[in-house]
């Protein structure tokens, strides 16, 4: 059975940091493309980065770039998303993804919440 | 990156059909077979019901299907059930932007 299960969410204040992971278990993480998602309280989806099997290729949306690091560890199972110089704005529930699609996601985790607030 | 376009409320009866749109430009929706669409009731993780405009994953109902026609995507239910009543978000392939793909806004759909 597939699972992804996200951790590492929680209250931190503006300009802070924050790292997530995403451990995977019921597939071979190093054969997929992997996602990091996240949802605003009440508002809709955003698609934040994705990675390459390898780690070779990341790419971000735009609101991140810079701050916002994805990474994996295909030995521990396990994804990653850094989060430096944090805003209010970036307080959502993170969910990592399976990247078994073009340009689409087959599995997802169950969330992590980051607030950013003081 | 510009969100797709997506109707914000639906709503039918159950046993009826109901179509949700997506619409986007040729750059997106248009230009690709690559639009999946995305099931989530509240508090949960979002769920893929349709890829690649018009494949189901295993274990989805055959009530729901996808379409495709010019800019704009749809997704039929056809014979709703309670259990239907979620959001419902489409996505698309853009090759535009370095992260290649852009959600829907999203359509919060009531089952009557």
């Amino acid at each position: 059975e597939v699972q992804l299960v996200e951790s590492g969410g929680g209250l931190v204040q503006p300009g802070g940091s924050l790292r997530l992971s995403c451990e995977v278990s019921g597939f071979t993480l190093s054969s997929y493309w992997m996602s990091w998602v996240r949802q605003a309280p009440g508002k809709g989806l955003e698609w934040v980065a994705n990675i390459k099997q390898d780690g070779s290729e990341r790419y971000y949306v735009d609101s991140v770039k810079g701050r916002f690091t994805i990474s994996r560890d295909n030995g521990k199972n396990s994804l990653y998303l850094q989060m430096n110089s944090l805003r209010a704005e970036d307080t959502a529930v993170y969910y990592c993804a399976r990247d078994a699609l073009v340009a689409g996601s087959d599995y997802w985790g169950q969330g992590t919440l980051v607030t950013v607030s003081s | 990156q510009s969100a797709l376009t997506q109707p914000a409320s639906m709503s039918g009866s159950p046993g009826q059909s109901i179509t949700i749109s997506c619409t986007g430009t040729s750059s997106d929706v248009g230009g690709y077979n690559y639009v999946s669409w995305y099931q989530q009731h509240p508090g949960k993780a979002p769920k893929l019901m349709i890829y690649e405009v018009s494949n189901r994953p295993s274990g989805v109902p055959d009530r729901f299907s996808g379409s495709k026609s010019g800019n704009t995507a749809s997704l039929t239910i056809s014979g709703l059930h309670a259990e239907d009543e979620a959001d419902y978000y489409c996505s698309s392939y853009t090759p535009n932007t370095a992260l290649d793909r852009v959600f829907g806004g999203g359509t919060k759909l009531t089952v009557l």
